[in-house]
């Protein structure tokens, strides 16, 4: 079955500092790619998205490109702040199973 | 603006009892998910609905789980005979339908002891 692989956590990191997370996947067809955050005492929230290969999903300055030569959607972040602290996971959802399958998540701590 | 709405934010039970969570999706949203999220875990999902009926029921774990829709907007999940296994943060997510990003409720923290 469908199934998410991130690296395992925590990691911590100096303000400033560039951020990856990898991430690689295992689907059938051509799945949606996320990544959420949940930042302490909140609900999951999406960051971004990649809905085919090539593409890349942005946002708060975090990207990830889709990368089906790799089965791979790392997430990337040039400059750390504080407020990135967070459980980031990456996710996916394959076409006709709208079910989104996560991976275990991992935990960034970014300290100043 | 109104998000995803799950009560209670906590449940603390004993093992045996019968409990129900609820959810209510972001207002016109035809599509809502359960998922259960261990400690240390990512979501995993339990059942989706489209409208009324439940889509895909593929993820609950065993028959003492259970959930409804019945007018297609809030949802309620079921456990009977609860064990300690089932504590979990319960998560609740709604989306405008098939392929549309899903919108997560802040969980319901049920403990069984």
């Amino acid at each position: 079955g469908d199934s998410v692989t991130q690296m395992e956590g925590p990691v911590t990191l100096s303000e400033e500092a560039f951020l990856t997370i990898n991430c690689t996947y295992t689907a059938t067809g051509y799945p949606s790619l996320f990544w959420y955050v949940q930042y302490p005492g909140e609900g999951l929230q999406l960051l971004l998205k990649a809905t085919k290969a090539d593409d890349k999903g942005s946002n708060k300055g975090f990207e990830a490109t889709y990368r089906k030569e790799t089965t791979s959607f790392h997430l990337e972040k040039g400059s750390v702040q504080v407020s990135d602290s967070a459980v980031y996971f990456c996710a996916l959802s394959s076409p006709g199973n709208t079910p989104l399958v996560f991976g275990k998540g991992t935990r960034l701590s970014v300290i100043a | 603006g109104a998000g995803v709405s799950q009560t209670p934010s906590n449940k603390v039970t004993e093992k045996g009892k019968y409990v129900e969570l609820r959810c209510d999706p972001i207002s016109g949203h035809t599509a809502l998910y359960w998922y259960r999220q261990s400690l240390g875990q990512g979501p995993e999902f339990l059942i989706y609905f489209q409208g009324t009926g439940a889509a895909d029921d593929s993820g609950l774990p065993n028959d003492r789980f259970f959930a409804v829709r019945p007018e297609g907007s809030v949802s309620t999940l079921k456990i009977q005979r609860t064990e300690r296994g089932d504590s979990a943060v319960y998560l609740c997510a709604s989306s405008r339908g098939q392929g549309q990003p899903q919108h997560f409720g802040d969980g319901t923290r049920l403990s069984i002891l």
